[in-house]
């Protein structure tokens, strides 16, 4: 089935340093990606979503100077967490969904662990 | 705006007992509605989902879900419930539109021996 990779697993960095998700497509092509943050026993919210070829779209409140989003190809798209800091400490889940398959569920990758020192 | 409504945090049940947790939703249009599931630092599994068509729907891992027009709702449910059901799950919709999937806060199942 379709399979979403999602790589670091886990990342502990100094305060200061930008971090960088990768998120793979390994079976299939995505046009767009979304990418989901989720603090301890709470839900995913949903931070941007991820388009080939242009601009991200951010939700309400996500800073996108802070998270910036590159989707070069139709199986890759990067989260870059610039200048992280203790509160940007979180877990990050990336997501994709087969393209021109929009009744078809979204598939996850296994999330990214950041912690900021 | 979309939204997901799971009334319960945790629900609490002993294996082999039926289990269901239960969702709630608002979305302007047909819904199409998913459940996840998510184990300790790990990513989305999906279970099911409704499109259209027959209002019980059945997926992985003997879960199955019932999509209620009336009351919007569409609660999952287990016959029988498995210790190794233990997890946090997740309803979620969207809408026709094909927008990101919005989720509900995730409801704590605990299956006891």
């Amino acid at each position: 089935g379709a399979v979403v990779s999602q790589h670091p697993s886990w990342v502990i960095c100094k305060s200061g340093t930008s971090v960088k998700i990768e998120c793979r497509s390994l079976d299939f092509q995505a046009t767009t990606m979304f990418w989901y943050r989720q603090f301890p026993k709470q839900s995913l919210m949903l931070m941007a979503t991820s388009n080939e070829g242009s601009k991200a779209t951010y939700e309400q409140g996500v800073e996108k100077d802070k998270f910036l989003i590159n989707h070069a190809s139709l199986t890759l798209s990067t989260l870059t967490v610039t200048s992280a800091h203790p509160e940007d400490s979180s877990f990050y889940i990336c997501s994709a969904r087969e393209e021109g398959k929009n009744n078809q569920p979204q598939h996850f990758g296994d999330g990214t662990r950041l912690s900021i020192l | 705006a979309q939204s997901v409504a799971q009334p319960e945090d945790q629900v609490n049940v002993a294996e082999g007992n039926p289990l269901t947790v239960k969702c709630t939703y608002s979305v302007s249009g047909n819904p199409y509605l998913f459940w996840y599931v998510q184990y300790p630092n790990r990513g989305l599994q999906f279970l099911l989902k409704y499109i259209t068509g027959d209002n019980l729907v059945k997926g992985s891992y003997g879960f199955e879900a019932e999509f209620n027009k009336s009351q919007t709702s569409f609660h999952l449910k287990k016959p029988s419930a498995l210790v190794s059901d233990s997890a946090l799950y997740f309803c979620a919709v969207r809408d026709q539109a094909g927008t990101a999937l919005i989720f509900g806060k995730g409801t704590t199942l605990s299956v006891s021996s």
